[in-house]
Order: structure tokens, then C-alpha cells, then sequence
């Protein structure tokens, strides 16, 4: 089925670790989003990529940076978990399936989320 | 269950009674909004979308209603089904990052049998 495949599902890492998040979606949309999700709060973005080439900070950046490796692919890492990094990220891709530019008007479709745990 | 979601509101609604959520939003400047479900465990699911031209859009058993002058949303659900128990939130089109979406944290709406 069509969608934003996240992997891997659940993680456990030790402060001061490293790992990259990665997701992949199978929309050709042109936009990618990662967010967090932490108990009682909406969802905060930290980076997107508003197209294939570009990537700019969210409202949350500062411990991770991103790659747009090409149009399908979006990865999120850790350069050295924190206890504060404890949550569950999602990523999320919006567009018009084949069209070049970004369009705000447009839902995300989001993917089932990576569960990071830092001890 | 998943951790997400401890200290919302909840809305418990009987099996086959309608259901309606609400939302405040903030930015008076926004003219795209949605309906986002999200099931334990899951991704959150887009439901319905609606632009700042509509006051009222309906799809299949859900109607969202826009009001500009009070800066409010809601999202009805038509004849309540235990598989609508879920965490529903909305999201408004922000005026930073790129005009990316503000997410609110939700409501849970729990359907009893």
C-alpha cells in the first residue's frame, strides 16, 4: 500500500549516542516533514524539506540534523541522544503526486512513528 | 497502550450518538485547516480538510465546521462507532516555518458500548 514507511519502529539508546531515523514514502510528493510527539502536546515540527535539494529548520531543531537523500527519502539524526530526545517522531510527506513545488494547501500523510527511548 | 495523549480532554460519547469535537485555533491569517485521527500506536490519519472560503464541509459521516469570527473548529462525527475511538486533533496553517502546520494536542474520544 501507499504511504510513509518509518524505520525502525522502536529504539533504545544510551546518552550520548548516535543514530539516524528513516523514512521513505511512495507518493511522489515533493515535501517531507519531520516531527516529535511528546504526552499532552501537538505535534512539534523540527526539520522539513519543502522539496528534493532544500532543507530548512522547524520550531525544534536544535540536537538533530536531516538529509533529503533523493525525492522519496527523509532521515533524522542524533549526533549525541539526550534524555530530553526521549519521544516519538514521526515523518510526514505532502504534495501533489508528481508536481514540482511545494504546496501548502496540501494534507501530510504521516508514517506510524519511531518510539526512541534515551536512558 | 501508547503514552501519547496522557492529560487530554476526553470526550466519552455513547455507541451510535454523534460526536463533536472542538478546536481553537490562533492564527487569524490561516486559510487551510484538517482534521488529523490517530488510533494507539499509529500515525495520525488525515480525516477531513477544510479552506477559509467554507464555513462547513461534510465527507463520509463527518462534517467540520469553520468559524472565522471566533477562531473555531470543529469536527462533527455522525453515529459514533467503537472503531472511532481515537486521540482526534486539528491543525491550522501556521505563519512560520515554510507556512507549516500548528497541531493542537487533541481530544480523546472514547465510545462506550
Amino acid at each position: 500500500n501507499a504511504g510513509v514507511t518509518q524505520t525502525p519502529k522502536f529504539q533504545v539508546l544510551k546518552t550520548g549516542q548516535s543514530m539516524t531515523l528513516q523514512c521513505a514514502q511512495d507518493m511522489n510528493h515533493n515535501s517531507m516533514y519531520w516531527y516529535r510527539q511528546d504526552p499532552g502536546m501537538g505535534l512539534r515540527l523540527i526539520y522539513y524539506s519543502a522539496s528534493e535539494g532544500t532543507t530548512d529548520k522547524g520550531e525544534v531543531p536544535n540536537g538533530y540534523n536531516v538529509s533529503r537523500l533523493n525525492k522519496r527519502e527523509f532521515s533524522l539524526r542524533l549526533e549525541s541522544a539526550a534524555p530530553s530526545q526521549t519521544s516519538v517522531y514521526f515523518c510526514a510527506s505532502s504534495g501533489v503526486p508528481g508536481q514540482v513545488g511545494f504546496y501548502s494547501n496540501q494534507p501530510q500523510h504521516f508514517g506510524d512513528g519511531t518510539r526512541l527511548s534515551i536512558l | 497502550g501508547e503514552s501519547v495523549g496522557l492529560h487530554l480532554p476526553t470526550l466519552s460519547v455513547q455507541e451510535g450518538d454523534n460526536s463533536i469535537i472542538n478546536c481553537a485555533y490562533s492564527n487569524s491569517a490561516s486559510d487551510y485547516f484538517i482534521w488529523y485521527k490517530q488510533e494507539s500506536g499509529k500515525g495520525p490519519q488525515f480525516i477531513i480538510d477544510i479552506r477559509s472560503n467554507m464555513d462547513k464541509r461534510q465527507g463520509q459521516r463527518v462534517t467540520v465546521l469553520l468559524n472565522k469570527t471566533v477562531k473555531h473548529l470543529s469536527l462533527q462525527i455522525a453515529a459514533t462507532q467503537p472503531g472511532d475511538s481515537a486521540v482526534y486533533f486539528c491543525a491550522e496553517k501556521g505563519a512560520n516555518y515554510g507556512q507549516n502546520f500548528v497541531f493542537g494536542p487533541g481530544t480523546r474520544l472514547s465510545v462506550l458500548p
